[in-house]
């Protein structure tokens, strides 16, 4: 959906570092989600929003950080990354209870 | 928290075989969605189901709610090599509005 945009698509990044990931959304959905995907857990909520300034925890937060100062966007930082956060990550914008909208994800790899 | 089950985990048929994917809550759903997940793509949706018994059809595929709402299932009829991909079922709640909980998925091969 050329709505949703993820950015980078590919990241390799050290134990240890710092790294966000961006999301940004032009349909001005009230919601944001972030989801991990690995092999054998489909896609586990990390953090959602429900508007701007709003943020919840998901299925799977810790180690992750998310902030939503404007509606269009939801960054997602890794303060410390961890190899157990190599993943791919998905973000999806909604209207509550209406269809996901999915990015094409980023496909993080942490060494 | 809310759990949902789906299976199997993996579907492998031969061209032109039936194919079925069943999902399962514990608690009441206020709707379920379908989505599908091509290799190396993202998740695309592909249907919401609200009302007890609610049967829709998309050309071969069929999906179902059941009459308590608490399971749905995904069926394609004479599977076709496009339809190679996951597919996620994922059910939101009564009482956690606007955030939906995934399946696993299924992971349907298809051979020619």
């Amino acid at each position: 959906d050329a709505g949703i945009t993820q950015s980078p698509r590919y990241k390799i990044t050290e134990t240890g570092r710092q790294v966000t990931l961006m999301c940004h959304q032009t349909w001005s959905h009230s919601y944001m989600f972030w989801y991990r995907q690995d092999l054998g857990h489909g896609l586990r909520l990390i953090y959602y929003s429900a508007a701007a300034d709003i943020t919840d925890k998901g299925e799977v937060p810790d180690g992750y950080v998310v902030s939503r100062s404007k509606t269009e966007n939801f960054p997602l930082t890794l303060e410390s990354a961890t190899r157990s956060q190599t993943s791919v990550y998905f973000c999806a914008s909604s209207e509550g209870g209406s269809p996901l909208h999915f990015g094409n994800g980023t496909r993080l790899t942490v060494t | 928290g809310q759990q949902v089950m789906q299976i199997p985990q993996y579907q492998h048929v031969q061209e032109g075989e039936d194919f079925t994917t069943y999902c399962n809550s514990s608690t009441t759903l206020s709707n379920i969605q379908w989505y599908k997940q091509r290799p190396g793509g993202h998740p695309v949706f592909l249907i919401q189901l609200v009302k007890s018994g609610e049967v829709k059809k998309q050309k071969r595929l069929t999906f179902q709610f059941g009459e308590a709402k608490k399971n749905s299932s995904l069926h394609i009829t004479a599977t076709q090599t496009t339809d190679v991909g996951t597919y996620f079922c994922a059910a939101a709640s009564n009482t956690n509005a606007g955030k939906s909980t995934f399946g696993d998925g299924t992971t349907l091969t298809v051979k020619p």
